[in-house]
């Protein structure tokens, strides 16, 4: 099974700052990876996958890269909004596997 | 617009089985890979396994003993069966449709989640 190991636990930032959180697998996972965003109470959302492309309607300020082992989300500048738990998922190998999440709180 | 809205008992007895249905409305279930994730209380995600609308299930090794998905297309239905649960079951079981065909184990729709929790 792969592992996905997701750095820093959590993050502490500000509105209009840039977030950067990592995404970190045991084996290669090609650019079969994806990010998903979840807010307390609600389902998770898709943000990015295979790696760097954009779900339907997520806003431009949200941007992935990496392949093979190391992977990176990036949000450009932080609205209010985005101050949630991210999860890291792989779907290169059965059974696919998630991350532990990075919370990202509001410093 | 698809929509997915799991349901359930909200408790079940330790060594029974946990059933739980997720109605799909708004679009077929053709053509799309359709899972099960679920959430421990204050956890991460956890896949338990996914079935293509025409069926043959994959299921996480670490369940895969206890766990049955199946899918009713007449119904619009997604189902999940788990059976001799304990405690560490207890969580909020979300079940998901596949992003689109070109991409279809990223869980591009999510349903809003059922929890289900294991005491007698």
């Amino acid at each position: 099974e792969i592992v996905l190991t997701q750095s820093p636990a959590t993050l502490s930032l500000s509105p209009g700052e840039r977030a950067t959180l990592s995404c970190r697998a045991s084996q290669s996972v090609s650019s079969y990876l994806a990010w998903y965003q979840q807010k307390p109470g609600q389902a998770p959302r898709l943000l990015i996958y295979d790696s760097s492309n954009r779900a339907t309607a997520i806003p431009a300020r949200f941007s992935g890269s990496g392949s093979g082992t190391d992977f990176t989300l990036t949000i450009g500048s932080l609205e209010p909004e985005d101050f949630a738990v991210y999860y890291c998922h792989q779907r290169s190998n059965w059974p696919f596997t998630f991350g532990q999440g990075t919370k990202l709180e509001i410093k | 617009q698809v929509h997915l809205q799991a349901s359930g008992p909200g408790l079940v007895k330790p060594s029974e089985t946990l059933s739980l249905t997720c109605t799909v409305s708004g679009a077929s279930m053709s053509l799309y890979y359709w899972s099960w994730i679920r959430q421990p209380p204050g956890k991460g995600l956890e896949y338990i396994g996914n079935i293509y609308y025409s069926g043959n299930p994959n299921y996480n090794p670490s369940l895969k003993s206890r766990v049955s998905i199946s899918v009713d297309t007449s119904k619009n239905q997604l189902s999940l069966n788990l059976s001799s649960v304990t405690a560490a079951d207890t969580a909020v079981y979300f079940c998901a449709r596949g992003y689109h065909a070109g991409r279809p184990y990223y869980m591009g729709v999510w349903g809003k989640g059922t929890t289900v929790t294991v005491s007698s």
